[in-house]
């Protein structure tokens, strides 16, 4: 298994609303990602598990809220989000946060995420 | 991490050759440089890497001058697939942070 996958494709949220959003690999890489990407943009991290412990965050809004249970699973759990935070999540895995192997990072499809 | 310049967007004819140009002048002697491209609404995807060696795979090859402050990436075939907008990234080897910030990149379109 050579994916990351996303789920859901795409979520829809009204402002008071609480969903979380969902990443998997199984590829054994110890360092997973969210990104955040507004249309015409590029990119932009958000936070960074190494190890199953949080590692970086972006100054990120408290409204996102992340979670890794287990090396394998990633979550962004979302509360009380407002308009401005619809975009395209990403997720992405590596094989720990130096640059090992090759293969650099995978990236999931993302969550298109629609906040009303 | 060294900041990179890209033009924002560029043509290609299928069947020639794309050369991506990127600029990197005040990359770090341990900063490597990476490629991503992204096809539209889905996630990046990683092309080829490398330190100070021209390096190829089977997507594409990566010429980095001698002074490593520029470096092009050659799609030698170019066909409709590959459009897409094309990220050029330096960053430090490191296993203690740091992870991968996009800039701008450059759009490609190949025309038939």
């Amino acid at each position: 298994d050579t994916e990351v996958t996303q789920t859901p494709k795409h979520l829809v949220m009204g402002m008071t609303n609480k969903k979380s959003l969902k990443c998997e690999q199984h590829m054994g890489h110890r360092a997973m990602y969210w990104y955040k990407q507004k249309a015409k943009k590029p990119p932009e991290l958000m936070f960074v598990y190494s190890y199953e412990k949080l590692s970086i965050n972006e100054s990120v809004p408290s409204r996102f809220s992340p979670e890794c249970p287990n090396s394998s699973l990633l979550n962004l759990h979302l509360h009380a989000l407002q308009p401005e935070d619809s975009a395209l999540y990403l997720c992405a895995s590596s094989q720990d946060m130096g640059l090992t192997g090759s293969s650099g990072y995978t990236f999931g499809s993302g969550t298109r995420l629609t906040v009303v | 991490d060294a900041k990179t310049t890209q033009p924002t967007s560029m043509d290609c004819a299928e069947g020639r050759a794309a050369n991506l140009p990127c600029n990197h002048s005040t990359i770090s002697g341990n900063e490597y440089v990476y490629w991503y491209r992204q096809i539209h609404s889905q996630g990046p995807q990683y092309i080829i890497h490398g330190l100070k060696n021209n390096e190829t795979n089977e997507m594409a090859s990566l010429i980095i001058t001698e002074d490593r402050k520029s470096s092009t990436l050659i799609l030698p075939h170019a066909t409709l697939r590959d459009t897409a907008v094309y990220y050029c990234i330096v960053r430090a080897y490191s296993n203690s942070g740091y992870a991968l910030n996009f800039g701008k990149g450059t759009s490609l379109l190949v025309t038939p």
